[in-house]
């Protein structure tokens, strides 16, 4: 059982506002990343991290930042939302072992911007 | 670079008929190649993957899938569908020796009774 978490799994916050989307994981990975996904699209990736102080740009230009303070927490934040923001955002993590080359997801966050 | 092209949006059939959801992709290096499925409002799950050997790979519930390296194909398929399966089913790469996971944009699998 993966045991990758989101916080929180539904949001609705107003324009202009600062959010934070949680992503913790127990498993020791070093890589984390943030996928962004639309209905009917495929995943976007928009930040990823190779470790603790690393964090990358991801394939889709976003204007979200994230940190990676320890190596369990990968933070996703939006000083300003606005309703283009608004989509569905996964966490993810993976070992670099050569067995064990999937990424395990959290549930999401369904992020609505009004 | 790499990319993923799943053929189909969406597909309709009915409980207990097989079906398969074609995946094809494009890279200049090797790749492992994955099929994860998402139920609603859910993340994603692993279904199988391929790294090396037999190209018939059996995954989780009843599903499997064939690596065809001389076609770049990587096609799901499942003699026997259930209702539980309706869910949308996402086929990935990811390059050998990278981290990176590129997804296609997904196929819905709708199981009508």
């Amino acid at each position: 059982e993966a045991d990758i978490y989101q916080t929180p799994r539904y949001l609705v916050i107003g324009t202009g506002k600062k959010i934070t989307l949680e992503c913790s994981q127990t498993m020791g990975h070093d890589k984390m990343y943030w996928y962004q996904q639309d209905p009917g699209m495929e995943l976007h990736l928009i930040h990823y991290s190779y470790g603790v102080n690393s964090t990358e740009k991801g394939d889709l230009s976003s204007e979200s930042t994230v940190s990676r303070i320890r190596t369990e927490h990968f933070p996703l934040t939006l000083e300003s939302a606005r309703p283009s923001h608004t989509s569905q955002y996964l966490c993810a993590s993976s070992d670099m072992t050569e067995m064990n080359t999937e990424a395990f997801f959290g549930q999401g966050t369904r992020l609505t911007v009004v | 670079a790499q990319s993923v092209t799943q053929l189909d949006s969406q597909v309709p059939v009915f409980e207990e008929a097989p079906v398969e959801l074609r995946c094809n992709y494009s890279s200049s290096v090797s790749v492992y190649l994955f099929w994860y499925v998402q139920y609603p409002n859910q993340g994603l799950q692993l279904l199988l993957k391929y790294l090396s050997g037999s190209t018939l790979v059996k995954g989780i519930n009843g599903f499997e899938a064939e690596f065809n390296k001389s076609q770049t194909s990587f096609h799901l398929r499942k003699p026997s569908v259930h209702i539980s399966d309706t869910a949308e089913y996402f086929c990935a790469v990811r390059p050998v020796g990278g981290f990176k996971t590129i997804f296609g944009a997904g196929t819905r699998l709708f199981v009508k009774a």
